[in-house]
């Protein structure tokens, strides 16, 4: 069975540029949780998405935004990077309900230049 | 909101040792979980917990659901180098609404001397 995939992993981009991020779940689950993990702060949740429909957002500004495709391959988008968003992205999926807890992807390490 | 709080930040210990991190929070969770995340990977789930007072192995890993449901620990004994890594908890709450997301800890860095 195959895992969480992210892609790409590592990404390099600089201010004021925007950037796409991709996770495929593992096959069956419908949940996708996105989290920004970064040495001071830990993981911050960004949003979760059910079925097409984000059903949780953390407190994180416009900029960050995502869907979810009806295959629930999910994307996560962030417009005019800034230094701070400098940070590894981590794409967790779950069953409905998120009763099994979460199964992680490796994550994309962005780097804000 | 929720906040966990999870302790120790770091651990320096000797190989062989034993280890003890916990989370505690103000709220109630009906769910624990301990995470490990090694270097460049994400975190994998190592013990998940459901009922308050549960105790729960996984090999040299034992972690229990505290009886107040506000509080969770993990030992790990007999230290080995592929115990090094960040142990993050996490706690969800499962009421009535399916949709509530999962809380984690500032996470645990631990590091074993040789």
């Amino acid at each position: 069975k195959a895992g969480v995939t992210q892609t790409p992993r590592y990404l390099i981009k600089t201010r004021g540029q925007q950037v796409t991020l991709s996770c495929s779940p593992i096959s069956g689950h419908r949940s996708v949780s996105w989290y920004q993990q970064t040495p001071g702060q830990g993981l911050q949740f960004l949003f979760e998405y059910f079925s097409e429909t984000q059903r949780n957002k953390g407190n994180f500004p416009g900029r960050f935004s995502g869907r979810q495709f009806s295959n629930s391959r999910s994307e996560m988008n962030v417009s005019t990077l800034e230094l701070g968003d400098s940070a590894l992205y981590l794409c967790a999926s779950s069953l409905e309900g998120q009763t099994y807890g979460y199964t992680f992807g490796s994550g994309t390490r962005l780097t804000v230049v | 909101g929720q906040q966990l709080n999870q302790s120790p930040q770091s651990m320096f210990i000797q190989e062989g040792e034993d280890v003890s991190m916990n989370c505690t929070s103000s709220s109630i969770f009906n769910t624990w979980l301990w995470y490990k995340q090694d270097p460049g990977e994400g975190p994998v789930l190592l013990i998940a917990l459901y009922k308050a007072g549960e105790l729960t192995s996984n090999g040299r890993l034992t972690a229990q659901f505290g009886i107040t449901r506000k509080d969770s620990f993990l030992n790990i004994s007999a230290s080995i180098p592929s115990d090094v890594g960040i142990y993050f908890c996490a706690g969800q709450l499962q009421g009535t609404n399916r949709d509530d997301k999962i809380i984690f800890g500032k996470g645990t860095r631990l590091h074993i001397l040789p």
